[in-house]
């Protein structure tokens, strides 16, 4: 496929449970980024992975979330011992990372809607 | 944390009508860009806005960067039912060859027949 893709598009699981979500990223593209984007709200950033520097993991609200990234293709996100406040739609993009000054532009996919009973 | 805050907030009007979206900040970015959302869809990009007092257009929409660098409006004119959705501002700071966004608070459009 062309865009960005994102599995699965529903999750609903219970409070305490591990959950892993994927992010398939365009072909090529060197930058991949992970959002939270709670319920008719903005999107929250929470890491950033570019080609082989080190991630940025600035916006990860807690250790119970983490993400890899495998070269410069599949990104997943783990939340571990997940708690219902992080019901949300979690957002992945990706960028050329070719464009300096602001101006790479970010393909965001579809999104993973998880839900913590 | 920079924050960027739209308003208004929700914005129901009619076919036909005119609105402005506004997005205010207290940080300069690099450059400013609008997104727009639909129910189940990641954001798509509409306009980047690069320099100071810049404005685009794209065929009823109209971009405007201040001077400053901290604040955008987004202007339709002759509102269409299919304007309808979530509009997002969001501030870029270069990281290496890529750049980081900060979102703004979002802006719900409905536009009624």
């Amino acid at each position: 496929g062309a865009g960005v893709s994102q599995s699965p598009s529903n999750k609903v699981t219970e409070k305490g449970k591990d959950v892993e979500l994927r992010c398939d990223p365009i072909s090529g593209h060197t930058a991949l980024y992970w959002y939270r984007q709670r319920l008719g709200q903005g999107l929250e950033f929470l890491i950033y992975f570019q080609g082989n520097s080190a991630p940025d993991k600035s916006g990860l609200p807690s250790d119970r979330f983490s993400a890899e990234r495998t070269g410069e293709s599949v990104s997943t996100l783990t939340i571990q011992r997940t708690q219902q406040e992080d019901s949300a739609v979690y957002l992945c993009a990706s960028s050329p990372g070719t464009s300096g000054g602001g101006l790479d532009t970010q393909y965001f996919g579809p999104g993973t809607r998880l839900t913590v009973l | 944390t920079q924050l960027l805050e739209q308003s208004p907030q929700f914005l129901s009007i009619q076919e036909g009508e005119n609105l402005t979206v506004y997005c205010n900040s207290s940080s300069v970015f690099s450059s400013l860009q609008w997104y727009r959302q639909e129910p189940g869809e990641g954001p798509v990009l509409l306009v980047t806005v690069v320099t100071g007092g810049e404005v685009k257009k794209l065929k009823r929409l109209t971009f405007q960067f201040g001077d400053a660098r901290k604040d955008s409006s987004l202007h339709i004119t002759a509102a269409q039912p299919g304007d309808t959705g979530l509009y997002l501002c969001a501030g870029a700071r270069p990281t290496g060859t890529a750049s980081k966004l900060t979102f703004g608070t979002g802006t719900r459009l409905q536009v009624t027949l």
